[in-house]
């Protein structure tokens, strides 16, 4: 089984501060995204990577950058949280085969950050 | 602008009853619908997922439908259960936009009352 772990479940961090939120697949999957899940609105795509250092802006990147170092893990950083970025950010991985679009993502069980 | 919108928001449901949530899509390059079920403190999982060139797909209790001419295609869940209380999300994939390929609707929240 596929198995992508997000290091923290919760998160409570200060205005300002630099956030790090970490992810590791172990299914060598060559892909791997960051999303933000906020009610009424669903999940929101923040950065993907298709491989080792290799990053892709998604829909609402600002205030955020990434790291891919090694293929198994994937990086969220905020560079100085504010309180408009609380909310559950989830990872999920894939692996790249044609056709793209029947592969399943397999997502984290998220990481619920709260900003003060 | 959402790629791809979904309702109802929230849904409560009678055990044994069916549940329906819909979505609708624009991009005509969409090939590939899957939907995805959230339990809480838990992150999203692929439920059932169908392509353009069949109209019906059934697995279990879980059937999509699948409307070409209207963009439109449905969940529906038979004989709902307390169990399947949960947050469903319809998804359109495509591979024109690269790995970035894979949008989702806003979820549903269902609760399927004993």
């Amino acid at each position: 089984d596929v198995k992508v772990t997000q290091s923290s479940r919760y998160l409570v961090k200060r205005t300002g501060e630099k956030v790090f939120l970490e992810c590791v697949q172990d299914m060598d999957h060559e892909n791997m995204f960051w999303y933000r899940q906020d009610p009424g609105l669903g999940l929101r795509l923040i950065y993907f990577s298709y491989d080792v250092k290799m990053k892709e802006k998604g829909d609402i990147p600002e205030g955020y950058s990434v790291s891919r170092e090694k293929k198994e893990r994937f990086s969220l950083i905020l560079e100085s949280a504010s309180t408009n970025q609380t909310s559950m950010y989830l990872c999920a991985s894939r692996y790249q085969q044609a056709p793209y679009s029947n592969q399943p993502q397999h997502f984290g069980d998220g990481t619920r950050l709260s900003i003060l | 602008q959402q790629q791809v919108k979904q309702s109802p928001q929230s849904l409560i449901v009678q055990k044994g009853g069916i549940s329906i949530i819909n979505c609708a899509y624009e991009n005509t390059a969409f090939d590939y619908f899957p939907w995805y079920q959230q339990f809480p403190g838990k992150g999203p999982a692929l439920l059932i997922a169908i392509r353009p060139d069949v109209s019906e797909k059934k697995e279990g209790r879980f059937t999509i439908s699948f409307n070409k001419s209207a963009k439109q295609f449905s969940l529906h869940i038979m004989d709902s259960q307390p169990g399947d209380s949960a947050t469903y999300f319809c998804a359109a994939s495509t591979d024109q936009t690269g790995a970035n390929n894979l949008f989702f609707g806003t979820g549903t929240r269902l609760t399927v009352i004993p």
